[in-house]
């Protein structure tokens, strides 16, 4: 079993809408969560951080189930822009907070 | 701020030839460094990370090696390249005790 698992995709949402995805995790000892953006060739940017009481930033929620160990992303009014992969990342290690990323959901945005 | 630089941004080197991979962050002291790569297609895997200088910690066996020489200096080398080697190298830095990483540009290796 992976660490971090995606819904690799990709999810086809029309602009405006809305579209939620989820990853799960594997370490339950896990303590930082993350959604990071990745456009094509280009390097992973960090989105937002991800807390036990969810958090919102703009059109973007995160959410976290520590009990089922998985953690959610929902886009409001999707953007064309909004198109890229999705990665969700959690700390698997304290020691140098090593973290381990998910292989991302790829998400594509059309008019 | 803190900016991450990495250079060169593409690379194309025959089998066998050496390699050396720059990073080095700027508006920080005593950061978290890391090298992960990316295959085509693929998700990010860590090779190394260190918490200080002359400080190495290696994920995976294989061919490449780090360093770091400086504090805010970090290197991927290795002597002998494989076609395996090919992939999409990113640099990365975290504060001590900070759970986020933020990535340089990357530099895309081609082994032919």
């Amino acid at each position: 079993r992976k660490e971090v698992e995606q819904d690799p995709g990709p999810f086809n949402v029309p602009e405006g809408a809305t579209v939620a995805f989820n990853c799960t995790y594997s370490n339950s000892a896990s303590q930082s969560f993350f959604w990071y953006r990745q456009d094509c060739r280009k390097e992973p940017k960090l989105l937002m951080s991800v807390y036990s009481s969810g958090n919102e930033d703009g059109r973007f929620t995160a959410q976290l189930n520590r009990a089922s160990q998985y953690i959610s992303l929902l886009i409001r009014d999707s953007k064309l822009s909004d198109s890229a992969t999705y990665l969700c990342v959690v700390n698997s290690e304290a020691a140098g907070n090593k973290l381990t990323f998910g292989g991302g959901t790829r998400v594509l945005v059309k008019p | 701020s803190q900016t991450i630089h990495q250079w060169p941004a593409t690379l194309v080197q025959p089998v066998g030839s050496p390699l050396s991979l720059e990073c080095t962050v700027e508006g920080t002291s005593n950061p978290n460094l890391y090298w992960y790569r990316q295959a085509a297609g693929r998700g990010l895997q860590l090779l190394f990370y260190s918490v200080g200088i002359g400080q190495i910690s290696s994920e995976v066996p294989q061919n490449l090696s780090a360093s770091r020489p400086q504090d805010r200096q970090f290197i991927l080398s290795s002597k002998k390249l494989l076609l395996s080697d090919s992939g999409f190298y990113l640099c990365a830095w975290g504060a001590t005790g900070s759970g986020a990483q933020y990535f340089g540009p990357g530099t895309r290796l081609t082994v032919l």
